[in-house]
């Protein structure tokens, strides 16, 4: 059962443009939205992470917009640069106990000039 | 301060082997999570240490094991390699702080690659 569900798998922009990617969730005790930044030969890197008592939050040109009731975030990436390529993760989890993080299958960007 | 340490970057083992991973958290975090990352896929969890004790575990078989040591660093042990098993496995360290901060942080993985 996947808990995390991203979309799209693949994503083209033009530089300077907007990217969204979504992720919607299902367990409702999920309290941590992180989205990560992969590129090749390298872990996840956080980039920006939510908690589901704000609607949105902005850092630079990353934000992340939430919808509890929806049960839905997206990471929105402003003014798109060549060198934002690379796959993209939602997660989630429960900061309370042991829960780990469960993953989206990833989003894969590629930002051309 | 270094961050999340693991070693080997990349390893060839041969079907039926046995391998060791290892991984030091970033200094101050002491709970250590292990995440098997196949080709084009998303890191699945495997399991998570703390206070050197196994405290939760993924879908995976016995074959995967592991362990924390006092110092909060962890190895991961696979026996009976598969084929399947070529993946790059990540570990990431947990942090939390008074103020309600919380986060993972991720090593750069070591390539396993089965033949």
């Amino acid at each position: 059962q996947q808990q995390v569900k991203q979309s799209p798998q693949s994503l083209i922009v033009q530089k300077g443009g907007i990217s969204i990617i979504n992720c919607a969730y299902e367990n409702t005790a999920f309290d941590y939205f992180p989205w990560y930044q992969q590129f090749p030969g390298k872990g996840p890197a956080l980039l920006i992470a939510i908690r589901p008592d704000v609607s949105e939050k902005k850092e630079g040109r990353f934000t992340i917009s939430f919808n509890k009731s929806a049960k839905q975030f997206s990471l929105h990436i402003m003014d798109s640069q060549p060198g934002d390529s690379a796959t993209y993760f939602c997660a989630a989890t429960i900061t309370s106990g042991n829960t780990p993080l469960v993953f989206g299958k990833g989003t894969r960007l590629s930002v051309i000039a | 301060d270094a961050g999340v340490t693991q070693s080997p970057t990349h390893l060839i083992k041969t079907r039926g082997q046995q391998v060791t991973l290892r991984c030091s958290p970033k200094s101050g975090h002491d709970t250590v999570s292990w995440y098997q990352q196949a080709l084009g896929q998303g890191p699945q969890f495997i399991f998570q240490y703390y206070e050197e004790e196994e405290r939760q575990r993924g879908n995976f078989p016995d074959r995967f094991s592991g362990h924390q040591f006092p110092n909060y660093s962890s190895e991961l042990n696979v026996n009976a390699l598969l084929l399947g098993d070529s993946a790059l496995y990540l570990c990431a360290s947990r942090w939390t702080s008074g103020g309600g901060g919380y986060g993972y942080t991720f090593g750069s993985g070591t390539r396993l690659t089965v033949v």
